[in-house]
């Protein structure tokens, strides 16, 4: 079956720390991937995707990702975080032989920055 | 646009009540998604719609749980009668299938507590 899996369950870091969230899936084939990002007490919100082109996707709040196909992994960044950060992060894919509008979600990274 | 909504936002009920839950999706999208999100388990993908039809149910974990979608501006997602363990909150999402591939928006959600 897909899978997605984030390596990461907890992150703690301080303000102004680089950061970097795992993500792989099991794939084969064409896909979309996606970083979601979930403050505490709201809902998800995207951060970023990647259909194709270029690999480096920049997001929103200076969020970044990185698509190595050869690794099936779609990494994370930001080079210097920032208290406000603090949310849980969903790394997302779809397509394969789930199709292109089945969402497979992992379990999620929680990070918490402390000022 | 006002996005996806969901109501309610909160609700507690008692064991064997039937709770429902409703979501009106972004205007113009033709895909409804309902997930439920738990600490145990994660963001699981219930069911989703196409055009107000019902195209994969294989998430809804048993007969105590319907979802319709009337029309396209209008979904529900049933619980009869409710348990304990079907305490999380329930998201739904919307997406635009032009593009064949497309990001889910999601609501607010409803965070579900069974007594």
């Amino acid at each position: 079956a897909q899978s997605v899996s984030q390596h990461n369950h907890h992150v703690i870091l301080s303000e102004a720390a680089s950061l970097e969230l795992g993500c792989n899936y099991s794939y084969g084939g064409t896909v979309n991937l996606f970083w979601y990002v979930q403050y505490p007490g709201q809902h998800l919100q995207l951060l970023l995707k990647y259909f194709s082109g270029d690999p480096l996707v920049k997001g929103i709040k200076g969020f970044e990702a990185e698509f190595i196909k050869s690794k099936f992994s779609f990494n994370l960044r930001k080079p210097s975080v920032q208290w406000s950060d603090t949310a849980e992060y969903f790394c997302a894919v779809n397509g394969g032989n789930t199709g292109f509008q089945k969402l497979v979600f992992g379990t999620g990274t929680r990070l918490l920055v402390s000022p | 646009d006002a996005g996806v909504i969901q109501s309610p936002r909160h609700e507690v009920t008692e064991m064997g009540q039937e709770v429902t839950l409703r979501c009106k999706p972004i205007s113009g999208h033709d895909y409804l998604f309902w997930y439920r999100q738990t600490m145990m388990r994660g963001l699981e993908l219930l069911i989703y719609f196409n055009n107000n039809v019902p195209i994969d149910d294989s998430g809804m974990p048993e007969d105590r749980f319907s979802a319709k979608m009337p029309n396209a501006s209008f979904s529900t997602l049933k619980i009869q009668p409710s348990e304990p363990r079907d305490s999380a909150v329930y998201f739904c999402a919307s997406s635009s299938g032009l593009a064949g591939a497309d990001t889910q928006y999601f609501g607010p959600g409803t965070r579900l507590t069974v007594l």
